[in-house]
């Protein structure tokens, strides 16, 4: 079956520094995978996906994630935090083959200034 | 922009009342899901529909009902609201894979509710 683990379910960073949100999978076939953002009191917005084009996948505001097969990773990377990116971030992974989408449990992001 | 609407936003009902949240799409989209959040903690699906007629349940247990008459309409029913019904409740949808897209959802906004 497929799974994701977020490893930290909160981080939190300086306003301007790197913004790293890990991510790990499982699945017997090649994935799908997806992040997400969640505001307060907001629903999931999709921020990027990975579908097996090409492996540095670039997001909405400025959020880029890598797919690495070999470490089974999805990393999401921002170089430079705002406040405003502080919010809850989901990880979810599905594939071509079964229409099922596994979230993470969740990250939640805070930005100090 | 969004193409998929929750109402209520908010609803805060006393103990035993029955309750519907809507959930309406305007994509077309056969597949439907219900989700359930605490504040703050992971997603929990409750249900999910692969079209008209279709309803199952999800990973998590709940007490709650749900139907599909129309492509664009799944609303979720509570028939005696409980405190332990209070959270929050996410409504998606998705093109099926068969169409040639990967699966991504599309969420409404939530609907929080409240159970005094």
């Amino acid at each position: 079956a497929q799974s994701v683990t977020q490893l930290g379910s909160h981080v939190s960073v300086s306003e301007g520094a790197l913004v790293l949100l890990r991510c790990n999978y499982s699945s017997s076939v090649p994935p799908y995978l997806f992040w997400y953002v969640q505001y307060p009191n907001q629903g999931l917005q999709l921020l990027l996906k990975y579908t097996s084009a090409a492996t540095l996948v670039k997001g909405i505001n400025g959020f880029e994630a890598e797919f690495k097969k070999s470490e089974t990773s999805f990393h999401l990377t921002k170089p430079s935090a705002h406040m405003s990116d502080a919010a809850e971030y989901f990880c979810a992974v599905s594939d071509k083959w079964r229409d099922d989408m596994r979230f993470g449990a969740g990250t939640r992001l805070t930005v100090k200034p | 922009e969004a193409d998929i609407y929750q109402t209520p936003r908010y609803l805060v009902i006393g103990t035993g009342k029955k309750i519907t949240l809507e959930c309406s799409q305007t994509m077309g989209h056969d597949k439907m899901y219900w989700y359930q959040q605490d504040p703050g903690m992971e997603l929990h699906l409750i249900h999910y529909s692969y079209g008209v007629n279709s309803t199952e349940k999800g990973d998590l247990s709940s007490e709650s009902t749900v139907s599909r008459i129309r492509t664009e309409h799944f609303p979720l029913t509570l028939e005696s609201a409980r405190p332990s019904h209070t959270s929050q409740y996410l409504c998606a949808s998705s093109s099926p894979l068969r169409t040639g897209s990967t699966g991504e959802l599309f969420f409404g906004e939530g609907s929080r509710l409240t159970v005094l």
